[in-house]
């Protein structure tokens, strides 16, 4: 079974602060994608990240960074000096190569930043 | 490019009537995934089409229905609404199946109200 777990329902730090979010996951495919997405008040899912299982290379992006660690099945999301513009809900995702464009999503972690 | 089109953005329908919601891929995408997302159950797959075929279903009753038409403008209807179908609905875009996806991209949603 495909299951996606972000512990953190609710973050709030300050304007400049770093913050982490944490996502775990659970599936039987060799072979899946984990994907992270941000969901501002407008309501669309807006794309952040895309992770094959077989490349485990951390990613940096501006003030965004990636952390996957297969072994711990953990997939996390850091923030660099946090903007208010970062509020957001944010979503952890997973398919699976034998569940075509099937996304399994966590239950989202929602940051506030404040200035 | 455009990105995907939603419409409508807002519904107010009353139990028991029918509504038909659609999706504009983005151009080149054969893909159109369809989510329903509540505070209750989060985000939850609805149904995928690709090439006007429907690929995988989620765990929905059939009242709940798709399409996709030849230009990969998707509908989706449900009939007989219940109160519980309140919900924003997402529509998702992907220009492949599986190995060959890279990412979906989401409309911003039509938020449905049933009275």
């Amino acid at each position: 079974a495909q299951k996606v777990t972000q512990a953190q329902t609710e973050i709030s730090v300050v304007e400049k602060e770093d913050v982490t979010l944490d996502c775990v996951y659970e599936t039987r495919d060799t072979t899946y994608y984990l994907f992270w997405y941000k969901q501002p008040p407008s309501g669309e899912l807006v794309f952040l990240i895309r992770r094959n299982s077989f490349d485990e290379q951390n990613e940096i992006s501006g003030r965004y960074s990636w952390n996957f660690q297969k072994s711990t099945r953990s997939f996390t999301f850091t923030i660099t000096a946090s903007q208010v513009v970062d509020s957001a809900v944010y979503f952890c995702a997973l398919s699976g190569v034998n569940t075509g464009n099937q996304f399994y999503f966590g239950t989202g972690t929602s940051l506030t930043v404040i200035p | 490019k455009a990105g995907v089109t939603q419409t409508p953005r807002y519904l107010i329908k009353t139990r028991g009537q029918q509504v038909t919601l659609s999706c504009s891929p983005i151009s080149g995408h054969r893909s159109v995934s369809w989510y329903q997302q509540t505070p209750g159950q989060g985000l939850q797959f609805l149904f995928e089409y690709f090439s006007e075929t429907q690929r995988n279903k989620g765990n929905f009753p059939g009242r709940f229905s798709g399409r996709q038409f030849s230009n990969s403008r998707s509908e989706m209807n449900v009939s007989t609404l219940e109160l519980g179908d309140s919900a924003l609905y997402l529509c998702a875009s992907s220009r492949g199946q599986g190995i060959m996806n890279t990412e979906a991209f989401f409309g911003q949603g039509t938020r449905l109200t049933v009275v």
